[in-house]
């Protein structure tokens, strides 16, 4: 079946340093993959997504390639501010399955130091 | 726009007792929305697809006579916890389909269930 492995957390940086969340899936498919952020308090937000391979996903300075060869799709950001502490979740569905289910990894809790 | 609400955002009840939980997108109609359970530090779980006028779709696993859903208009989606047990305490999450933006999924806010 489909499954997500994302970095366990938590991650803590310091303002302006660069983040990488590993992010690798397991699909009998081709799965379009995605990234939501909750911050405190909120529900889930999508922050980019990509839908085939070799596609890169961008949003408030964050991106993320689709890798099918890897089968991964990594969150990066080049300088992380304190208003991007959050859980992060990377996600993917089966589109072939006839639905828009999505199977999420664990989550990665991300915290931002001045 | 594309938001979607949960009420109540917190709910304690005793065990053997019943809690309804409620999921509305506020600004657009949802034909489907799915229900997910997330326990601490751990993934949200798909526990059910939810159609608005059919029955839910329940995944392996799930109780469909303990997890009641009922998706009774095109913006309203329930979960009705039946005879609730401390196991069942969670975190309970819905998010609506909003096909307009090429099927993205707004989720709600989530409920913590606490059963003592």
């Amino acid at each position: 079946g489909n499954s997500v492995t994302q970095m366990e957390g938590p991650v803590t940086l310091s303002e302006e340093a660069f983040l990488t969340i590993n992010c690798t899936y397991t699909a009998t498919g081709y799965p379009s993959l995605f990234w939501y952020v909750q911050y405190p308090g909120e529900g889930l937000q999508l922050l980019l997504k990509a839908t085939k391979a070799d596609d890169k996903g961008s949003n408030k300075g964050f991106e993320a390639t689709y890798r099918k060869e890897t089968t991964s799709f990594h969150l990066e950001k080049g300088s992380v501010q304190v208003s991007d502490s959050a859980v992060y979740f990377c996600a993917l569905s089966d589109p072939q399955g006839g639905s828009e289910k999505l199977v999420f990894g664990k989550g990665t809790k991300l915290t931002v130091n001045p | 726009g594309a938001v979607v609400s949960q009420h109540p955002s917190r709910v304690i009840c005793k065990s053997g007792t019943s809690v309804k939980i409620e999921c509305r997108s506020l600004d657009f109609q949802a034909t489907t929305m799915f229900w997910y359970r997330q326990f601490p530090k751990q993934s949200l779980m798909l526990m059910a697809t939810s159609n608005e006028g059919s029955k839910a779709t329940y995944e392996q696993g799930v109780e469909k006579d303990k997890f009641l859903i009922n998706h009774a208009s095109l913006t309203l989606s329930t979960l009705t916890v039946t005879s609730a047990h401390p196991e069942d305490s969670s975190f309970y999450i819905c998010s609506a389909v909003y096909r307009v933006r090429l099927n993205e999924q707004f989720f709600g806010p989530g409920t913590r269930l606490t059963v003592l």
